[in-house]
Protein backbone atom coordinates (compact mmCIF):
# COMPACT_ATOMS: atom_id res chain seq x y z
CA UNK A 1 0.00 0.00 0.00
CA UNK A 2 1.04 3.71 -0.09
CA UNK A 3 3.26 4.84 2.49
CA UNK A 4 5.31 7.95 3.65
CA UNK A 5 8.56 7.60 5.45
CA UNK A 6 10.22 10.54 6.91
CA UNK A 7 13.76 11.08 8.96
CA UNK A 8 13.21 10.59 12.69
CA UNK A 9 13.80 13.75 14.59
CA UNK A 10 13.98 15.61 16.75
CA UNK A 11 15.78 17.91 14.51
CA UNK A 12 17.88 20.30 16.48
CA UNK A 13 19.62 24.00 14.92
CA UNK A 14 20.74 27.12 15.53
CA UNK A 15 19.16 30.09 14.23
CA UNK A 16 19.92 31.16 10.45
CA UNK A 17 21.35 27.03 9.76
CA UNK A 18 20.23 25.52 6.57
CA UNK A 19 17.60 22.70 6.94
CA UNK A 20 16.27 19.66 4.95
CA UNK A 21 13.95 17.20 6.19
CA UNK A 22 14.31 13.90 3.96
CA UNK A 23 10.58 12.48 3.06
CA UNK A 24 10.64 9.13 0.56
CA UNK A 25 7.02 7.73 -0.42
CA UNK A 26 5.50 4.46 -2.36
CA UNK A 27 2.73 5.07 -3.93
CA UNK A 28 0.83 3.45 -7.41
CA UNK A 29 0.65 5.98 -10.15
CA UNK A 30 1.36 9.98 -9.46
CA UNK A 31 0.30 11.06 -6.08
CA UNK A 32 0.28 14.77 -5.14
CA UNK A 33 2.52 15.65 -2.35
CA UNK A 34 2.16 18.05 0.64
CA UNK A 35 4.13 19.19 3.63
CA UNK A 36 1.79 20.06 6.50
CA UNK A 37 3.56 21.41 9.72
CA UNK A 38 1.88 21.66 13.28
CA UNK A 39 2.95 24.59 15.78
CA UNK A 40 2.96 23.67 19.34
CA UNK A 41 -0.97 23.15 20.88
CA UNK A 42 -2.52 23.60 16.72
CA UNK A 43 -3.68 21.96 14.29
CA UNK A 44 -2.10 21.29 10.84
CA UNK A 45 -1.93 24.04 8.48
CA UNK A 46 -0.67 23.17 4.90
CA UNK A 47 2.87 24.59 4.20
CA UNK A 48 3.31 23.29 0.72
CA UNK A 49 2.06 21.46 -1.92
CA UNK A 50 3.32 19.18 -5.56
CA UNK A 51 1.05 17.89 -7.76
CA UNK A 52 2.88 16.79 -10.76
CA UNK A 53 6.77 15.55 -11.28
CA UNK A 54 9.24 18.03 -11.20
CA UNK A 55 6.61 20.45 -9.26
CA UNK A 56 8.31 22.54 -6.58
CA UNK A 57 6.47 23.76 -3.88
CA UNK A 58 7.08 26.67 -2.18
CA UNK A 59 5.97 29.21 1.32
CA UNK A 60 7.26 31.39 3.69
CA UNK A 61 10.88 29.98 2.84
CA UNK A 62 10.70 26.46 2.29
CA UNK A 63 10.93 24.53 -0.54
CA UNK A 64 10.05 20.78 -2.07
CA UNK A 65 10.57 19.47 -5.44
CA UNK A 66 8.63 16.29 -6.51
CA UNK A 67 10.94 13.71 -7.42
CA UNK A 68 9.30 11.05 -9.44
CA UNK A 69 12.78 8.63 -10.21
CA UNK A 70 13.67 9.05 -6.50
CA UNK A 71 10.24 8.99 -5.13
CA UNK A 72 11.26 12.25 -3.10
CA UNK A 73 9.91 15.48 -1.72
CA UNK A 74 12.45 16.57 0.72
CA UNK A 75 11.96 20.01 2.69
CA UNK A 76 14.71 22.76 2.75
CA UNK A 77 15.00 26.18 4.21
CA UNK A 78 18.10 28.19 3.94
CA UNK A 79 17.91 29.80 7.01
CA UNK A 80 15.73 28.76 10.08
CA UNK A 81 14.45 30.65 12.80
CA UNK A 82 13.13 30.35 16.33
CA UNK A 83 9.52 30.78 15.10
CA UNK A 84 9.34 27.56 12.22
CA UNK A 85 9.95 25.39 15.64
CA UNK A 86 7.50 22.94 15.39
CA UNK A 87 6.02 19.56 14.09
CA UNK A 88 6.38 18.96 9.96
CA UNK A 89 4.58 16.02 8.41
CA UNK A 90 5.13 14.82 4.59
CA UNK A 91 1.89 13.34 3.57
CA UNK A 92 0.90 12.00 0.49
CA UNK A 93 -3.01 11.81 -1.45
CA UNK A 94 -3.09 9.44 -3.76
CA UNK A 95 -3.94 9.66 -7.47
CA UNK A 96 -8.13 8.99 -7.01
CA UNK A 97 -9.80 9.88 -3.94
CA UNK A 98 -9.18 12.37 -1.03
CA UNK A 99 -7.35 10.59 1.54
CA UNK A 100 -4.49 11.56 2.86
CA UNK A 101 -1.15 9.21 3.74
CA UNK A 102 1.09 10.90 6.46
CA UNK A 103 4.44 10.00 7.54
CA UNK A 104 5.66 10.07 11.39
CA UNK A 105 6.49 13.98 11.91
CA UNK A 106 10.17 15.39 12.28
CA UNK A 107 10.19 17.67 15.34
CA UNK A 108 12.25 20.59 14.33
CA UNK A 109 13.82 22.88 17.15
CA UNK A 110 15.52 25.77 16.60
CA UNK A 111 17.51 27.47 19.03
CA UNK A 112 18.52 31.52 19.35
CA UNK B 1 -15.75 32.40 8.20
CA UNK B 2 -14.39 29.52 10.95
CA UNK B 3 -13.20 27.19 8.87
CA UNK B 4 -13.23 23.85 10.97
CA UNK B 5 -14.17 23.74 14.45
CA UNK B 6 -13.73 20.88 16.88
CA UNK B 7 -15.43 20.41 20.68
CA UNK B 8 -14.22 19.81 23.44
CA UNK B 9 -10.74 20.77 23.18
CA UNK B 10 -9.81 18.39 26.17
CA UNK B 11 -11.57 14.77 27.36
CA UNK B 12 -10.90 12.79 30.31
CA UNK B 13 -13.11 9.52 30.23
CA UNK B 14 -13.28 6.19 32.60
CA UNK B 15 -12.74 2.93 30.46
CA UNK B 16 -16.24 1.85 29.30
CA UNK B 17 -17.81 5.89 29.39
CA UNK B 18 -19.19 6.78 25.61
CA UNK B 19 -18.79 10.01 23.88
CA UNK B 20 -19.28 12.11 20.57
CA UNK B 21 -16.09 14.25 19.09
CA UNK B 22 -18.00 17.11 17.65
CA UNK B 23 -16.62 18.61 14.03
CA UNK B 24 -18.07 21.13 11.86
CA UNK B 25 -17.25 22.89 8.36
CA UNK B 26 -18.41 26.03 6.86
CA UNK B 27 -16.66 26.17 3.78
CA UNK B 28 -19.47 23.66 1.65
CA UNK B 29 -16.41 20.89 1.75
CA UNK B 30 -17.86 17.51 0.49
CA UNK B 31 -14.98 15.57 2.18
CA UNK B 32 -14.60 15.30 5.98
CA UNK B 33 -12.35 13.27 7.84
CA UNK B 34 -10.83 11.90 11.17
CA UNK B 35 -7.48 10.99 12.04
CA UNK B 36 -5.77 10.32 14.98
CA UNK B 37 -2.46 11.59 15.98
CA UNK B 38 0.16 9.55 18.39
CA UNK B 39 3.73 9.86 19.26
CA UNK B 40 5.86 8.61 16.19
CA UNK B 41 2.79 7.12 13.92
CA UNK B 42 1.41 10.63 12.52
CA UNK B 43 -1.63 10.79 11.73
CA UNK B 44 -3.49 7.46 10.79
CA UNK B 45 -7.16 7.72 9.27
CA UNK B 46 -10.01 6.93 11.10
CA UNK B 47 -13.34 7.68 9.03
CA UNK B 48 -13.57 9.58 6.09
CA UNK B 49 -17.33 11.12 4.08
CA UNK B 50 -17.54 12.52 0.94
CA UNK B 51 -21.12 13.60 1.45
CA UNK B 52 -24.24 13.76 3.33
CA UNK B 53 -25.35 10.12 3.90
CA UNK B 54 -21.95 8.55 2.92
CA UNK B 55 -19.30 7.54 5.08
CA UNK B 56 -16.38 4.76 4.73
CA UNK B 57 -13.90 3.24 7.15
CA UNK B 58 -10.18 4.15 7.25
CA UNK B 59 -7.26 2.51 8.59
CA UNK B 60 -7.83 2.52 11.87
CA UNK B 61 -11.86 2.49 12.69
CA UNK B 62 -12.81 -0.38 14.97
CA UNK B 63 -14.25 1.34 17.98
CA UNK B 64 -15.33 4.19 16.43
CA UNK B 65 -18.59 5.45 14.66
CA UNK B 66 -19.46 8.35 12.28
CA UNK B 67 -22.39 9.60 10.59
CA UNK B 68 -22.82 12.18 8.01
CA UNK B 69 -26.37 14.11 8.42
CA UNK B 70 -25.40 17.00 6.75
CA UNK B 71 -22.59 18.72 4.62
CA UNK B 72 -21.82 20.83 7.76
CA UNK B 73 -20.86 18.42 10.45
CA UNK B 74 -18.99 14.85 11.14
CA UNK B 75 -19.20 13.78 14.66
CA UNK B 76 -17.35 10.78 15.41
CA UNK B 77 -18.71 8.75 18.53
CA UNK B 78 -16.81 6.32 21.32
CA UNK B 79 -19.01 3.89 22.00
CA UNK B 80 -17.24 2.51 24.69
CA UNK B 81 -13.96 4.24 25.65
CA UNK B 82 -10.50 2.24 25.86
CA UNK B 83 -7.42 3.17 27.19
CA UNK B 84 -5.87 2.43 23.49
CA UNK B 85 -8.14 5.23 22.01
CA UNK B 86 -6.40 8.09 24.27
CA UNK B 87 -5.15 9.98 21.42
CA UNK B 88 -5.28 13.84 20.02
CA UNK B 89 -8.19 13.75 17.06
CA UNK B 90 -7.89 15.91 14.40
CA UNK B 91 -11.25 16.74 11.98
CA UNK B 92 -10.31 17.66 8.45
CA UNK B 93 -12.47 18.69 5.43
CA UNK B 94 -11.44 19.71 1.95
CA UNK B 95 -13.68 19.87 -1.57
CA UNK B 96 -13.57 16.59 -3.70
CA UNK B 97 -10.85 16.34 -6.67
CA UNK B 98 -7.14 16.52 -7.38
CA UNK B 99 -4.69 18.09 -5.32
CA UNK B 100 -6.78 19.95 -3.05
CA UNK B 101 -5.90 20.85 0.29
CA UNK B 102 -7.27 19.73 3.21
CA UNK B 103 -8.20 22.00 6.49
CA UNK B 104 -7.59 21.02 10.07
CA UNK B 105 -9.29 21.73 12.88
CA UNK B 106 -7.76 22.57 16.01
CA UNK B 107 -7.91 18.70 17.87
CA UNK B 108 -8.76 17.18 20.96
CA UNK B 109 -7.23 15.66 23.39
CA UNK B 110 -8.69 12.72 24.75
CA UNK B 111 -7.28 10.81 27.95
CA UNK B 112 -9.37 7.75 28.70
CA UNK B 113 -8.55 6.00 32.45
Amino acid sequence: GDSVTQMEGPVTLSEEAFLTINCTYTATGYPSLFWYVQYPGEGLQLLLKATKADDKGSNKGFEATYRKETTSFHLEKGSVQVSDSAVYFCALRPLYGNKLVFGAGTILRVKS
Amino acid sequence: NAGVTQTPKFQVLKTGQSMTLQCAQDMNHEYMSWYRQDPGMGLRLIHYSVGAGITDQGEVPNGYNVSRSTTEDFPLRLLSAAPSQTSVYFCASSYLGGGDTQYFGPGTRLTVL
